[in-house]
């Protein structure tokens, strides 16, 4: 079991690149989660999907979009870079939306934007 | 809105002690609580989940108490390790399906 996984695990880009972070888990969860870490402002959640073919806007949407592709699998796509949007990004999943389920977390993915 | 705050941010104890880490939450509406750990450059390792209805949930040398009506959980560590060292985090979750972090408390376990 190798849980939550994401790809790549660092990046640099140049103002106005588009890149897509891949995050799959193998726990066969239904929800997913895509949250990002900075220094001072702790964890927020970007985006999250409650089951395959759903998606909902968390608490800092702007600037992003993802897809859930299958079960397996929820993508974050930047589609025009900006210097804000440098950030350790973590893809979480869990069994549900219900109270008893835990999040598990990816290793994240270390993004840069020049 | 809902707050989530952990004091103290650092904390360093020598082996053996016991670590005692704190959470408190402003909106005492919650459906759990969960603390995690966090190694330096990794990602958040899930110890405890504990649910709204719950008081407390234990994980070997772990326990985690919740009291909903104060806003506040603690973490127990007993007898603590080097390698115990790490950043614990907590996070609640209230409606939305959002888990709302604390900033976290960095912990350093001397030999």
């Amino acid at each position: 079991n190798a849980g939550v996984t994401q790809t790549p695990k660092f990046q640099v880009l140049k103002t106005g690149q588009s890149m897509t972070l891949q995050c799959a888990q193998d726990m066969n969860h239904n929800s997913m989660y895509w949250y990002r870490q900075d220094p001072g402002m702790g964890l927020r959640l970007i985006y999250y999907s409650a089951s395959e073919g759903t998606t909902d806007k968390g608490e800092v949407p702007n600037g992003y979009n993802v897809s859930r592709l299958n079960k397996r699998e929820f993508s974050l796509r930047l589609e025009s870079a900006a210097p804000s949007q440098t950030s350790v990004y973590f893809c979480a999943s869990s069994g549900g939306l219900a109270d008893y389920n835990e999040q598990f977390f990816g290793p994240g993915t270390r993004l840069t934007v020049l | 809105k809902q707050e989530v705050t952990q004091i103290p941010a650092a904390l360093s104890v020598p082996e053996g002690e016991n670590l005692v880490l704190n959470c408190s939450f402003t909106d005492s509406a919650i459906y759990n609580l969960q603390w995690f750990r966090q190694d330096p450059g990794k990602g958040l390792t899930s110890l405890l989940l504990i649910q709204s209805s719950q008081r407390e949930q234990t994980s070997g040398r772990l326990n985690a108490s919740l009291d909903k009506s104060s806003g506040r959980s603690t973490l127990y560590i007993a007898a603590s390790q080097p390698g115990d060292s790490a950043t614990y985090l907590c996070a609640v979750k209230a409606a939305g399906n959002k888990l709302t972090f604390g900033g976290g408390t960095r912990v350093l376990v001397k030999p």
